[in-house]
């Protein structure tokens, strides 16, 4: 049973252009929903976070999205850039899981000169 | 510049030999979670620790893997025997259960292990 589960499964983008990566959970209790970048080579690093309480959460070209309702949230990646080529994974976690995060699958965006 | 280290990078053994991956959390970070990545389940939690003492290793396959810190500057997982299904990159990463950062992770870079 996948509790995260993100859509699309690959990406490709035109430079400049808008990213969009969606990302379902199913576990009402979840309350930390953050997204994960990670490079070919690398470990994946933090990009973004957002609680439930906000509906929106903005860091520079990157923004969260969420729908509690819809148990539903997504990234948004403005002006994307050749250097955004990377792996984006979602994840989810609440206080009772002692700090462990559940993570979807990732997927791959590619953005195009 | 505070990051998790994670030896050796890649590993090359044959099947039925002992696999040992060692991990140096960040200074300060009280709990370090063991994951591997594969292409086809993505990434899978193994094991974790807080304060050295495991949480859950119910994601780890019992009767070969086994995960430890003897220290709170080392976390070790071990494959043995190794069996070419291990293939995959293990990552280890840490974090600081406090009020303001109950969550965030920091990744080490990976051990690539291949079992021929």
């Amino acid at each position: 049973q996948q509790q995260v589960k993100q859509s699309p499964q690959s990406l490709i983008v035109q430079k400049g252009g808008i990213s969009i990566i969606n990302c379902a959970y199913e576990n009402t209790a979840f309350d930390y929903f953050p997204w994960y970048q990670q490079f070919p080579g690398k470990g994946p690093a933090l990009l973004i976070a957002i609680r439930p309480d906000v509906s929106e959460k903005k860091e520079g070209r990157f923004t969260i999205s969420f729908n509690k309702s819809a148990k539903q949230f997504s990234l948004h990646i403005m002006d994307s850039q050749p250097g955004d080529s990377a792996t984006y994974f979602c994840a989810a976690g609440y206080t009772g899981a002692n700090s462990k995060l559940t993570f979807g699958k990732g997927i791959t965006l590619s953005v195009r000169p | 510049d505070a990051r998790v280290t994670q030896t050796p990078r890649h590993k090359v053994t044959e099947m039925g030999q002992e696999v040992t991956m060692r991990c140096q959390p960040i200074l300060g970070h009280n709990t370090v979670f063991w994951y591997r990545q594969t292409m086809m389940q993505g990434l899978e939690l193994l094991a974790y620790f807080r304060n050295r003492a495991p949480l859950d290793d119910s994601g780890m396959p019992k009767d070969r893997f086994s995960a430890e810190m003897p220290d709170a500057t080392l976390a070790t997982l071990k494959i043995q025997p190794s069996e070419p299904r291990d293939s995959a990159v293990y990552f280890c990463a840490s974090g600081r259960r406090d009020r303001e950062y109950p969550y965030e992770q920091y990744f080490g870079p990976g051990t690539r292990l291949t079992v021929t």
